[in-house]
């Protein structure tokens, strides 16, 4: 079965302060893996994707992730964050073949000026 | 590219009673998926097409809950005497075709539904 753990509930960084949140993974096979924003009220914005080749991926927003396969791990980056970065954030997998994907439980982002 | 449309943004309805909701996803897309999501917890699969062909559906999904998508376009989600419990954010999202998925999911804004 596949399983996304996001270890932190709620996390609060300053403005312009660097930012890095934990993604950790459970797959039987090689991992289709992403990162959404979504805004209060609003549906999910992907941010990024993981499939194969590099295993650090540039998204949106001067958003950033690397694939660690022998820590099961893909975490979200940030080098300085902006108010407007605030919003909750979700680590999801998928397979190759398989249609659907696993989200975790997500990760509050709170920015202070 | 309209994105992924979902109506209505809303539904309030009494327990008992049946709601629809709708999905338009994006025209190119042959792949659509319904999710629900509650406070505090990321979205759960409910079940996805190919097409007009219902692959997978999740064991979320109980009887009371039937999704169609006659003609490979627009998606319909209904459910059955509502319970309190199905109170949630339904979400819909659309992915390209095989030959294109690692682009991901494009998600509609969503319906919340509050069954009192």
């Amino acid at each position: 079965a596949q399983s996304v753990t996001q270890p932190d509930i709620h996390i609060t960084v300053s403005e312009g302060a660097s930012l890095e949140l934990r993604c950790n993974y459970s797959y039987g096979a090689t991992p289709y893996l992403f990162w959404y924003v979504q805004s209060p009220g609003q549906g999910l914005q992907l941010l990024l994707k993981y499939f194969s080749g590099d295993t650090l991926v540039q998204g949106i927003k001067g958003f950033e992730a690397e694939f660690k396969r022998s820590q099961s791990s893909f975490n979200l980056r940030k080098p300085s964050v902006h108010w407007s970065d605030a919003a909750e954030y979700f680590c999801a997998v998928g397979g190759v073949s398989a249609g659907k994907s696993t989200f975790g439980d997500g990760t509050t982002l709170t920015v202070k000026p | 590219d309209t994105g992924v449309s979902q109506n209505p943004r809303h539904k309030i309805t009494k327990r008992g009673q049946n709601v629809t909701f709708r999905c338009d996803p994006i025209s190119e897309h042959n792949r659509l998926y319904w999710y629900r999501q509650t406070l505090g917890q990321g979205p759960e699969f409910l079940t996805y097409f190919q097409n007009e062909a219902q692959l997978e559906k999740s064991r979320l999904l109980s009887d009371r809950f039937s999704a169609e998508r006659p003609k490979g376009s627009f998606s319909t989600l209904e459910i059955q005497r509502t319970e309190q419990g199905d109170s949630a954010m339904y979400l819909c999202a659309s992915s390209p075709p095989i030959r294109d998925r690692p682009k991901g999911y494009t998600f509609g804004s969503g319906t919340r539904l509050t069954v009192v």
